[in-house]
């Protein structure tokens, strides 16, 4: 059991262009989250998937962000037209009942 | 909202003394939420470090114990005799488990623990 992964574990990307972020679950998990880390506001919540279908997303910044699960073995969080501000570490899990599983994190740079 | 307050920023502690992290809570949404403290090891993932899904219940694992107390809101992490092993980032969350939805964690901003030998 590889855990979640996530890939890139870091990227830099330059104010205005777009970031993919990957993350493949604990195979046979049906949940998958996304958080983001960052300084100020600590670790929070963006968006869930349970079975690939998106359940809550209150977390999720209205604009340039989205998150996809298209098959049961990995998800992506994009984030168009990149600003500073979104600088973060951004984290994965997945859990099959009450344990949540987190991935090791992309660290997100927009310069 | 819902939110978490831990002892913020870094405690140090001796190896072989006790430490305490304090955690209160506020789940204005949720009758009695699940608590959990998580930890974060060095170059390693968020791994959960326990919960404790019932009022008045203490949990443990790797010799830290914490006790859910929903008339004072608190779930303080403890142990009794740390080891250098033990330094790393501990965190403080709830989540609801109202209709078998447990899932968004609420975590606090994090503790970083220092043991020095």
């Amino acid at each position: 059991n590889a855990g979640v992964i996530q890939t890139p574990r870091h990227k830099v990307t330059g104010k205005g262009q777009e970031a993919t972020l990957w993350c493949e679950p604990i195979s046979g998990h049906s949940a998958v989250f996304w958080y983001r880390q960052t300084i100020v506001q600590g670790l929070e919540f963006l968006t869930y998937f349970r079975n690939q279908a998106p359940i809550d997303d209150s977390g999720m910044p209205k604009e340039r962000f989205s998150a996809q699960m298209p098959n049961q073995s990995h998800s992506t969080l994009k984030i168009q037209s990149t600003q500073p501000q979104d600088s973060a570490v951004y984290l994965c899990a997945s859990s099959l009942d009450s344990e949540v599983f987190f991935g090791k994190g992309t660290r997100l740079t927009v310069v | 909202g819902d939110s978490v307050t831990q002892t913020e920023g870094q405690v140090t502690v001796s190896e072989s003394k006790s430490l305490i992290i304090n955690c209160t809570y506020s789940a204005t949404s949720i009758a009695y939420p699940n608590l959990f403290w998580y930890v974060r090891y060095p170059g390693e993932g968020l791994q959960l470090l326990l919960k404790v899904i019932t009022a008045g219940q203490k949990g443990s694992s790797r010799g830290f114990e914490a006790t859910y107390n929903k008339e004072t809101t608190s779930f303080h992490l403890q142990k009794a005799s740390v080891q250098e092993s033990d330094s790393a980032v501990y965190y403080c969350a709830l989540s609801d488990n109202s209709g078998g939805s447990n899932y968004k964690l609420t975590f606090g901003k994090g503790t970083l623990l220092t043991v020095t030998p």
